[in-house]
């Protein structure tokens, strides 16, 4: 079975432009979350959503970040204007009944 | 928000064992978690315990849970240079859904 399967694996970007990362869950599953990992805060949750719908977007940092879920086996997470503070690893997960979550290799953004 | 404390690096000599400590927030917390990332990687789960148990052993993994305390513990017996990875505890906390709660990390290094 493929895992969860995110897109870029690396993005490089000025500031300014916009960035769109996107992630496939594992299928099946109805949990899908978004976290960003940096070294200074370690793995922070943006975003999740429950059968599509955001549940806790509480952790997305400001109205720069957008996350939609259009359909059980897609989602995006966009920034708009990006920003040097950005730059990070963000990771999909997804998640069935079990709460285990699975997550994807990563998408890397560097903004300069 | 409350923060899940582990140490941030462990060095240990191949065969002898490791021990990574945690120290997490919510003492109603269901499940707690211990995930590894390699260089370049998503996070693996490697072993969860249920807040009704104190301890669980999984072939070289032990997990030790003090709930009075809210501390938890992983012991790898044993250790291995391919061990070597950061190690994450996490919480799901009664109040989040499926999302989990991670602390920064710990870098275990593992020399022969």
């Amino acid at each position: 079975d493929a895992g969860v399967i995110q897109s870029p694996r690396h993005e490089v970007t000025e500031m300014g432009q916009e960035v769109t990362l996107r992630c496939k869950p594992i299928s099946g599953h109805n949990s899908l979350f978004w976290y960003r990992q940096t070294m200074m805060r370690g793995l922070e949750l943006l975003i999740y959503f429950n059968n599509n719908v955001p549940i806790d977007d509480s952790g997305m940092p400001e109205d720069r970040f957008s996350a939609k879920m259009p359909n059980a086996s897609f989602s995006t997470l966009k920034i708009q204007p990006s920003e040097p503070r950005d730059s990070a690893v963000y990771f999909c997960a997804s998640s069935h009944l079990t709460g285990e979550l699975f997550f994807g290799e990563g998408s890397r953004l560097t903004v300069l | 928000g409350e923060d899940v404390e582990q140490s941030l690096f462990l060095s240990v000599r191949e065969g002898d064992s490791s021990v990574i400590n945690c120290t997490y927030t919510d003492s109603s917390s269901t499940y707690l978690y211990w995930y590894k990332q390699e260089p370049g990687a998503g996070l693996q789960l490697l072993t969860y315990i249920f807040s009704n148990m104190d301890m669980k052993q999984d072939q070289r993994l032990t997990v030790l849970l003090n709930k009075k305390d809210k501390h938890l513990s992983l012991r790898i017996a044993d250790t291995q240079t391919g061990d070597s990875a950061i190690y994450f505890c996490a919480e799901r906390r009664s109040n989040s859904g499926y999302a989990l709660n991670f602390g920064k990390g710990t870098s275990l290094l593992v020399t022969p």
